[in-house]
């Protein structure tokens, strides 16, 4: 298996742009999660979807962010419109709740994304 | 809400000591905690596994111990090599969710 891909692994971006970042988790995984990662915070759960229904967005930070799962190979973050302050490292990260993984949690490489 | 603790932040041996990391956590209703290890720049790697009924999870030089009643995992590295330097982070899954620690800062001095 190709693990979790994400596209892309940088964006650069400027000030009020909409910014669409995409995540493809392990084959079979049915939980999916999006994380944010900062100095200043660490890393941060965002939203977490099961079974391509969102469950939790309670750490989505605002409204300008938004989250799907149209399908069970294929999710999205939303930022529109995005803001300095939204310059971090966001992760995303699938797992499967049976299986000899054991609930083990596997993340992508991250998508570097800043915002001018 | 769960909140986990690493202690220390930063860590630096010289190469070939064995070493502790720390992790602590608040609720010990947990279903289980996995170890990550992170390069500068890169994704998070799991380490180790450990599920609640569990006490220890072994994976070469690497050694991860669990105490539910106490709320803490130790992450021992038998040792240690310059590849060791890395960010390390636990994770606690509270049931769906997984609340992670700020990471260990380790660097193997050659």
């Amino acid at each position: 298996d190709a693990g979790v891909i994400q596209s892309p692994r940088h964006e650069v971006t400027e000030m009020g742009q909409e910014v669409t970042l995409r995540c493809k988790p392990i084959s079979g995984h049915d939980y999916l999660f999006w994380y944010r990662q900062t100095m200043m915070r660490g890393l941060e759960l965002l939203i977490y979807f099961n079974n391509n229904v969102p469950i939790d967005d309670s750490g989505m930070p605002e409204d300008r962010f938004s989250a799907k799962m149209p399908n069970a190979s294929f999710s999205t973050l939303k930022i529109q419109p995005s803001e300095p302050r939204d310059s971090a490292v966001y992760f995303c990260a699938s797992r499967r709740t049976t299986g000899t993984s054991g609930n083990e949690q596997f993340f992508g490489p991250g998508t570097r994304l800043t915002v001018l | 809400k769960q909140e986990v603790t690493q202690i220390p932040a930063a860590l630096s041996v010289p190469e070939g000591e064995n070493l502790v990391l720390n992790c602590s956590f608040t609720d010990s209703a947990i279903y289980n905690l996995q170890w990550f290890r992170q390069d500068p720049g890169k994704g998070l790697t799991s380490l180790l596994l450990i599920q609640s009924s569990q006490r220890e999870q072994t994976s070469g030089r690497l050694n991860a111990s669990l105490d539910k009643s106490s709320g803490r995992s130790t992450l021992y590295i038998a040792a240690s090599q310059p590849g060791d330097s890395a960010t390390y982070l636990c994770a606690v899954n509270g049931g769906n969710q997984f609340y992670f620690g700020t990471g260990t800062s380790l660097t193997v001095i050659p």
